[in-house]
């Protein structure tokens, strides 16, 4: 049962574009969101995360948005450069526990 | 202030044989996290420990797999009898408390 789900495995977007990665999760109990970039042969570096009592969050160039009702958040990436090129992992958490559950990551392509 | 880290980066075991997996947290971090990232998957919770004590193990095999984190030293991710299907990238995480996970470069297992 896949609690969190990215359902894009790809996307490609022009250098200075907007990057939308979604993700939707089904467990009501997640309160805790967080999105993790990878390249290759490396960890996740966090990125930015957001809580449930909020529903944006914005660090830069990247912004989270989270819709309850539609258990659904999305990661903005603006303006978007080539070196934004990795695979972003959306993850989520419950208050009563710690643990993690990662979504399975969308490819980002930002090409010149 | 040294990032997590994880030795060996790469690690050959033939079936049958014992893989040892260590992970030094971030200083001043006392929760770590273990995860396994499968080909073409997401990372997938197994185990969260404090030192000395294991808090959840519910992502863990329930046979050959083992963690700990003593009071002194790395904590250790020990598979024993090694199989085909043990080969995947394995990742641990630290954090100071229930916050973002900072994730270390992982430690890449090959079952010949």
């Amino acid at each position: 049962d896949q609690q969190v789900k990215q359902n894009s495995p790809s996307l490609s977007v022009q250098e200075g574009r907007i990057s939308i990665l979604n993700c939707d999760y089904t467990n009501s109990m997640f309160d805790y969101f967080l999105w993790y970039k990878k390249y290759p042969a490396e960890g996740p570096t966090f990125l930015i995360s957001i809580s449930s009592i909020k529903d944006k969050n914005e660090d830069g160039r990247f912004t989270v948005f989270l819709n309850k009702s539609a258990k659904h958040l999305s990661l903005h990436i603006v303006p978007s450069q080539p070196g934004d090129s990795a695979v972003y992992f959306c993850a989520a958490s419950a208050s009563n526990t710690d643990k993690l559950i990662f979504g399975t990551g969308t490819r980002l392509q930002v090409f010149p | 202030n040294a990032g997590v880290m994880q030795n060996p980066r790469h690690l050959v075991r033939r079936r049958g044989q014992e893989a040892r997996l260590r992970c030094s947290p971030m200083k001043g971090h006392s929760h770590v996290y273990w995860y396994r990232q499968l080909p073409e998957e997401g990372l997938k919770f197994m185990v969260y420990l404090q030192k000395e004590n294991i808090i959840d193990e519910s992502g863990m095999p329930k046979e050959r797999f083992s963690a700990e984190f003593p009071k002194e030293g790395p904590s250790i991710l020990r598979i024993q009898q090694v199989v085909r299907g043990d080969s995947a990238a394995y990742f641990c995480a630290s954090s100071p408390q229930k916050s973002e996970q900072f994730f270390g470069p992982g430690t890449r297992l090959t079952v010949l």
